[in-house]
């Protein structure tokens, strides 16, 4: 079956480091991933999308990389802040597989400390 | 947030209790979701409705029974249900369902808890 893990369940970082996040996934060939920030008590909000044939993809301090041979995805946040502080979460959709519905990794909790 | 609405953000009941969750999205949005959060756990995928037709039921249980009148409007009602439903509820909606590049934007979500 799909599985997707996101590579520990909290990362710690001092403010101004950069925060990077794995997101790997097995037995699933997905078109597209997308990176959702969600803060306590709050649903997810939509950060970034990367499709298949994209390597990397920016916004602002953002970056997210996709790599289909390691079926992993790596998503960046440089000078991080404080108010980074987050549940980050992937999803993968599309691909042969797959209905269009979004398959959610159980995400990673980022502190930024000052 | 104001995308997506969701009534009531905190919901106690006991497991004989008839309770129902209220979704709205003012984005015009043809598809809707109804997705379970757990601690520890992914969002789950209950329900999908696309043009109000159900198109996903991720065998879930028949204590949850969803309702979709209109494309801006989604109801899930919920009977007899167990402490272990106790969770996140969380509403979402896209422009479309097909396997695209649909960005799907969330509700605040419902913290229910089945006493």
């Amino acid at each position: 079956s799909q599985k997707i893990e996101q590579n520990s369940e909290a990362l710690n970082i001092q403010e101004g480091k950069t925060a990077t996040l794995t997101c790997n996934y097995t037995n699933y060939s997905p078109a597209y991933l997308q990176w959702y920030r969600q803060d306590p008590g709050r649903g997810p909000v939509f950060l970034l999308l990367i499709r298949e044939n994209e390597k990397e993809k920016r916004k602002e301090r953002l970056k997210v990389t996709f790599d289909t041979t390691l079926k992993q995805s790596l998503f960046h946040i440089t000078a991080s802040q404080p108010a980074d502080s987050a549940t980050y979460l992937c999803a993968l959709g599309g691909g042969s597989s797959n209905t269009g519905k979004l398959i959610f990794g159980q995400g990673t909790t980022l502190q930024v400390k000052p | 947030e104001t995308g997506v609405t969701q009534t009531p953000r905190h919901l106690v009941m006991g497991m004989t209790n008839k309770k129902s969750l209220k979704c709205e999205q003012h984005l015009g949005h043809n598809a809707m979701y109804w997705y379970k959060q757990s601690a520890k756990k992914p969002l789950e995928l209950m329900f999908v409705y696309n043009f109000k037709e159900q198109t996903e039921n991720n065998s879930v249980p028949s204590r949850f029974s969803p309702e979709c009148p209109n494309s801006s409007h989604l109801f899930l009602h919920l009977h007899t249900l167990q402490p272990e439903d106790s969770a996140l509820y969380l509403c979402a909606s896209s422009q479309h369902t097909s396997p695209s590049t649909d960005t799907q934007y969330f509700g605040p979500g419902t913290r229910l808890t089945v006493l």
